[in-house]
C-alpha cells in the first residue's frame, strides 16, 4: 500500500498570503496524485488532478506541481473561502489512499 | 449537473449487516451515462480523515477494496436504475463513520468528483 503523508498538519496564515501544502509518497505515483478540499460539514471536492490539473471550476489560485514522491498544492493568495483541510489522493496502485490532511486555518 | 444521493445508514450492533445506497441523478447530457463511470465508496470516521474503502468500475466487471474491509463488505451497482450499493456485513466498531460515494470524475481516472452528502454508519453495543 503507499503511503501518503501530508506536512504539516496545520498550516495558519492569514488571507492574502501563500499556501504551500506538501504531499510525499511512500513510493512513485509517477503523476496520479489529485488533491482535495474539504470544509467543516461539506463532501470532499476535487481540486487538482494529474498533479497539476485543475478541476472543473477551481480557480486559477489553486495550483499543483511535483512528481514521483514530492507533490505540492500552492494557492498563491489566500481567500476566505480557502480556509479548510486539503487532502492528496493516489491512483497509481490499488487499494487507492488518501494522505491524512492539512488544515490550513486563519492565523 | 450529477447529484448524488446516499441512504441506509444507521446504528447497528457489533457483527450486523446494513446496505448502504447511493442514487444518482443529472445523467442527461452527450449521451453520457452512468455506466460510463466507475464510483467509489470513502469513508470518515468522526474528527479523522478521508478512507478509500471501495471502487467499481462502470460496468460492474471489476471490483476493488481495502484491506480493512475486503471479504466483509461487497460494492455492487445497478445502471438500469442508476443505483451504487455497499453491503457490509460482519460490522465492528470500528466501521463506525460517515459513508461517501463519489462518481469518477473523468471517465477511466479514478478520481471523485462529486460527491454526496454521506451518510452515518455507527457501529455500537
Amino acid at each position: 500500500e503507499i503511503v501518503l503523508t501530508q506536512s504539516p498538519v496545520t498550516l495558519s496564515l492569514s488571507p492574502g498570503e501563500r499556501a504551500t501544502l506538501s504531499c510525499r509518497a511512500s513510493q512513485s505515483v509517477s503523476s496520479y496524485l489529485a488533491w482535495y478540499q474539504q470544509k467543516p460539514g461539506q463532501a470532499p471536492r476535487l481540486l487538482i488532478y494529474d498533479t497539476s490539473n485543475r478541476a472543473t471550476g477551481i480557480p486559477a489560485r489553486f495550483s499543483g506541481s511535483g512528481s514521483a514522491t514530492d507533490f505540492t498544492l500552492t494557492i498563491s493568495s489566500l481567500e476566505p473561502e480557502d480556509f479548510a483541510v486539503y487532502y492528496c489522493q493516489q491512483r497509481s496502485n490499488w487499494p487507492l489512499t488518501f494522505g491524512g490532511g492539512t488544515k490550513v486555518e486563519i492565523k | 449537473e450529477v447529484q448524488l444521493l446516499e441512504s441506509g445508514g444507521g446504528l447497528v450492533q457489533p457483527g450486523g449487516s446494513l446496505r448502504l445506497s447511493c442514487a444518482a441523478s443529472g445523467f442527461t447530457f452527450n449521451s453520457v451515462t452512468f455506466s460510463s463511470y466507475a464510483m467509489t465508496w470513502v469513508r470518515q470516521a468522526p474528527g479523522k480523515g478521508l478512507e478509500w474503502v471501495s471502487a467499481i468500475t462502470g460496468s460492474g466487471g471489476t471490483t476493488y477494496y481495502a484491506d480493512s474491509v475486503k471479504g466483509r463488505f461487497t460494492i455492487s451497482r445497478d445502471n438500469s436504475k442508476n443505483m451504487l450499493y455497499l453491503q457490509m456485513n460482519s460490522l465492528r466498531a470500528e466501521d463506525t463513520a460517515l459513508y461517501y460515494c463519489a462518481k469518477e470524475f473523468l471517465s477511466t481516472n479514478y478520481w471523485f468528483d462529486p460527491w454526496g452528502q454521506g451518510t452515518l454508519v455507527t457501529v455500537s453495543s
